[in-house]
């Protein structure tokens, strides 16, 4: 079965500290892959994406991809209390002829004063 | 550009009744999703519309749940007759580029 996996939490960091998400995804014909942030009681939105292997910066925060290792990563560096929330995964997973953006069930994060 | 609008925005049925969900995409955008997300679960796509055309159902339990899109604009996702399982918010998206933009989502609670 096409999965995206994330441990669901709760990662506590204290504010400051660089806050590290991970996901995996069992597909690698997964083309695009996503980070959304999800406040309680709210929609998702969307942090970055990223398509090619390596990193990519965006202010505070930087995705990593690996599609060896089926792995993508999201950085938080000098994490706030304001960044506490979901964040979720998103892969662009093949099905059919098309892609499918399938979640991981989020991992809830901390962020501490 | 206006967002995704969904309405209602909350509802509250007994099980058995039955229920529907409006949204209204972003304009231009031809690629249209309703996800299922249950409390403390990650979003759960039920089906995917490109234009009025369906992509993917797979997941959609069609013994209960319907969804269409008219013209390649508006759609409608019903569930008739509803669970107690059914409870969740569902979430109307559309894309571009393939970024989703979601709607602010229906909340539904079958008591």
């Amino acid at each position: 079965q096409k999965e995206v996996e994330q441990n669901s939490g709760p990662l506590s960091v204290p504010e400051g500290a660089i806050a590290s998400l991970n996901c995996t995804y069992s597909d690698r014909g997964s083309q695009s892959f996503f980070w959304y942030r999800q406040y309680s009681g709210k929609s998702p939105e969307l942090i970055m994406f990223i398509y090619s292997n390596g990193d990519k910066e965006d202010g505070r925060f930087t995705a990593q991809l690996n599609k060896a290792s089926q792995y993508v990563s999201l950085l938080i560096r000098d994490s706030q209390p304001s960044d506490s929330a979901t964040y979720l995964c998103a892969v662009s997973l093949p099905s059919g002829g098309s892609y499918i953006p399938t979640f991981g069930r989020g991992t809830s994060l901390i962020v501490h004063p | 550009e206006a967002g995704v609008a969904q309405s209602p925005r909350y509802k509250i049925i007994e099980k058995r009744q039955s229920v529907a969900f409006w949204c209204n995409p972003i304009s231009g955008h031809a690629t249209l999703y309703w996800y299922q997300q249950i409390l403390g679960q990650g979003p759960k796509l039920l089906i995917q519309f490109q234009n009025n055309g369906v992509v993917d159902d797979s997941q959609l339990p069609k013994d209960r749940f319907s969804a269409e899109r008219l013209k390649g604009v508006d759609s409608t996702l019903k569930i008739q007759p509803a669970k107690l399982e059914d409870s969740a918010v569902y979430l109307c998206a559309t894309s571009s580029a393939n970024v989703l933009t979601f709607g602010a989502g229906s909340r539904l609670t079958v008591l």
